[in-house]
């Protein structure tokens, strides 16, 4: 199994471009989980989905993020536009059964995203 | 809610020496408890869980015990290497919800 994909591993933009990060999750995975790390605030839940659809977008920091999911294998989180504030790992989870308590999350390898 | 608190970094060690890295978690219902870790430049991946009271999480010579009495789950080692400089995560998830609880990140230097 390749894991959770993360792409591009590595993104330098300017202040005020649109971002566009993708996360292919492990096949058979329900759940995914997009999450922002920093040294400062830690590791940060934004949003996650369960069969495709959100449920939880309260730590999305504001309008400026969005995220989707069109199918089981496919998600995307966007910055519109992109702020050097933003600048953080961003990483991608998923896992199986999304309410049973026992299913560990799997996570990407990460998107080091900087804004100047 | 749910929340996880766990001991604050760095904690800086040599080689072989013992290493515990506290977590206590409060939490409704009957959760289950994980220890993920996180190598530089890398993203979490788990280390060990436990899914019931006074279940033992093993790997890679790392424990963690369930303790639902002093709802804790504290990771040890009795011999650390220079290649376990990481920073560890306690972490719960509890039934009926689709999210893990995460502690802060306790980062451990290991010095050969």
């Amino acid at each position: 199994d390749a894991g959770v994909i993360q792409s591009p591993r590595h993104e330098v933009t300017e202040m005020g471009q649109e971002v566009t990060l993708r996360c292919k999750p492990i096949s058979g995975h329900n759940s995914l989980f997009w999450y922002r790390q920093t040294m400062m605030r830690g590791l940060e839940l934004l949003i996650y989905f369960n069969n495709n659809v959100p449920i939880d977008d309260s730590g999305m920091p504001e309008d400026r993020f969005s995220a989707k999911m069109p199918n089981a294998s496919f998600s995307t989180l966007k910055i519109q536009p992109s702020e050097p504030r933003d600048s953080a790992v961003y990483f991608c989870a998923s896992s199986l059964a999304g309410q049973s308590s026992y299913n560990e999350q799997f996570f990407g390898p990460g998107t080091r995203l900087t804004v100047l | 809610g749910d929340s996880v608190t766990q001991m604050e970094g760095p904690v800086t060690l040599s080689e072989e020496a013992f290493l515990t890295i506290n977590c206590t978690y409060t939490a409704t219902g009957y959760p289950s408890l994980f220890w993920y870790v996180q190598y530089p430049g890398e993203g979490l991946q788990l280390l060990l869980k436990a899914t019931k009271a006074d279940d033992k999480g093993s790997n890679k010579g790392f424990e963690a015990t369930y303790r639902k009495e002093t709802t804790s789950f504290h990771l040890e080692k009795g011999s650390v290497q220079v290649s376990d400089s990481a920073v560890y995560f306690c972490a719960l998830k509890n039934t009926g919800g689709f999210k893990t609880i995460f502690g802060a990140g306790t980062r451990l230097f290991v010095k050969a």
